[in-house]
């Protein structure tokens, strides 16, 4: 599976869009982005995945630049609850392990 | 959405011990299961893949002896720490997929005293 680089660390104003960048440079052309999030002593959380076109679920819109070396997760209006670090992942396939990165660890401020 | 269920949630056992993490997936049927362990501060760090009805595949470095996993039914997966010592003290994830997304249980936090 391709390797993603995301910033160990941001910060977004409550109420903000937080995006979050993820490249993945190495990507093939059968592997999907997916993103998870982890909410402190929980287990991940399934956000969003796309393979070429931008995606939007209720929880948040994934744009997928058109050379697919890079995304970026949007969270449109982020509240506390959405302080977590996320995880961009390349897999080849839906039903492919998954293998972690370091993920971003998103804090949102009041 | 799919659930899957981890059991239990924290436990503390004394060294030499072991303990077993059950993982269920709820409302649908998993060939495959995963289990992470994961350390504070650190991501997720895949351990083995379960499958139903044959030998589990571990990841490089991870004892298969120690970690032991069974997956006897198409909704069950477990995993018994073996002789458990305080450096297997951590957090236990299980995944299980169903089509196209991961689903992962709530963690299973490990303390050998």
């Amino acid at each position: 599976d391709a390797k993603t680089t995301q910033p160990p660390s941001m910060d977004c104003a409550e109420g903000r869009a937080a995006n979050l960048p993820c490249n993945h440079s190495t990507i093939s052309g059968n592997e999907y982005v997916y993103w998870y999030r982890q909410i402190h002593s929980q287990g991940p959380q399934y956000i969003i995945h796309g393979l070429k076109n931008n995606e939007t679920n209720e929880m948040a819109s994934l744009i997928i630049t058109e050379d697919r070396k890079s995304s970026t997760l949007i969270l449109p209006h982020a509240t506390l609850r959405d302080t977590a670090v996320y995880y961009c992942i390349v897999r080849y396939s839906s039903a492919s392990k998954i293998i972690f990165g370091s993920g971003t660890r998103l804090s949102i401020r009041p | 959405g799919a659930v899957v269920s981890q059991h239990p949630s924290r436990v503390i056992c004394k060294s030499g011990t072991s303990v077993k993490i059950e993982c269920r997936s709820l409302d649908f049927q998993a060939t495959t299961m995963f289990w992470y362990r994961q350390f504070p501060k650190q991501s997720l760090m895949l351990m083995a893949t379960s499958n139903e009805g044959s030998k589990a595949t571990y990841e490089q470095g991870v004892e298969k002896d120690k970690f032991l996993i069974n997956h006897a039914s198409l909704t069950l997966s477990t995993l018994t720490v073996t002789s458990a010592h305080p450096e297997d003290s951590s957090f236990y994830i299980c995944s299980a997929i169903e089509v196209p997304e991961a689903f992962f249980g709530q963690g299973t936090r490990l303390t050998v005293v």
